[in-house]
């Protein structure tokens, strides 16, 4: 089955403490890109990459670190958590690094930074 | 920071009836347009991905419309039901890779 697979689902963690919720897709897409959500902001992009190596920040990049080492896994890495940083974050993927075709979506990740 | 805008932010709507709601964007330099439906904690899936000044997309019950000219994209729900209710959400494309999501317009269909 095609899917984009997002872990964990739910995470609450403590100001300063590493996390990195990972994303993987089994599509062979090149584009894959992360997106947080807030209340009344719709999805922000953190992260994207088109291809292998190959990243770029989106308009909200502050506090993320990403790579993209194999085509399939585009981690998110907070390497010090704070509390401006709890939302809802989704990964995505698209077959076209110029997104004219869809995207999926992963299941999402509901982080708590305490 | 591009600016895309969608309204209303919410509509609610009695079952059977139709609606639409409207995404705004800049007119320059388009690529492309998405739809997606977002239900209640689940992800965002596609419903039209639109490129061409004068598309119309149709899937169902629900059909998009697309202006680049002056920057708009309608979206049309004819015969609202309740598992219409979810928030609908529009991405612009502007050059290549640039996608920016509106803030979305939640729907609640009232049986």
């Amino acid at each position: 089955e095609a899917q984009v697979t997002q872990n964990p689902r739910y995470l609450i963690t403590v100001t300063g403490k590493k996390l990195t919720v990972t994303c993987s897709q089994n599509m062979n897409h090149e584009y894959m890109s992360w997106y947080r959500q807030d209340p009344g902001l719709g999805l922000r992009q953190i992260y994207y990459s088109m291809n292998v190596e190959v990243t770029d920040k989106g308009d909200v990049p502050e506090g993320y670190k990403v790579s993209r080492k194999e085509k399939r896994n585009f981690p998110l890495i907070l390497e010090s958590p704070s509390p401006n940083q709890t939302s809802l974050y989704f990964c995505a993927s698209g077959t076209d690094a110029a997104t004219n075709e869809k995207l999926f979506f992963g299941s999402g990740t509901q982080l708590s930074v305490l | 920071i591009l600016n895309v805008e969608q309204s209303p932010q919410s509509l609610h709507v009695q079952e059977g009836d139709s609606t639409n709601f409207t995404c705004s964007f800049p007119s320059s330099n388009f690529y492309a347009l998405h739809w997606y439906r977002w239900e209640t904690a689940k992800s965002p899936e596609a419903l039209f991905v639109m490129t061409l000044n004068g598309d119309e997309k149709k899937k169902g019950r629900i059909s998009a419309t697309l202006n680049t000219k002056e920057g708009y994209s309608y979206l049309y729900i004819k015969g609202s039901q309740p598992e219409d209710s979810a928030t609908y959400l529009c991405a612009f494309i502007q050059g290549a890779q640039k996608l920016v999501f509106g803030q979305g317009t939640r729907l609640t269909i009232n049986p």
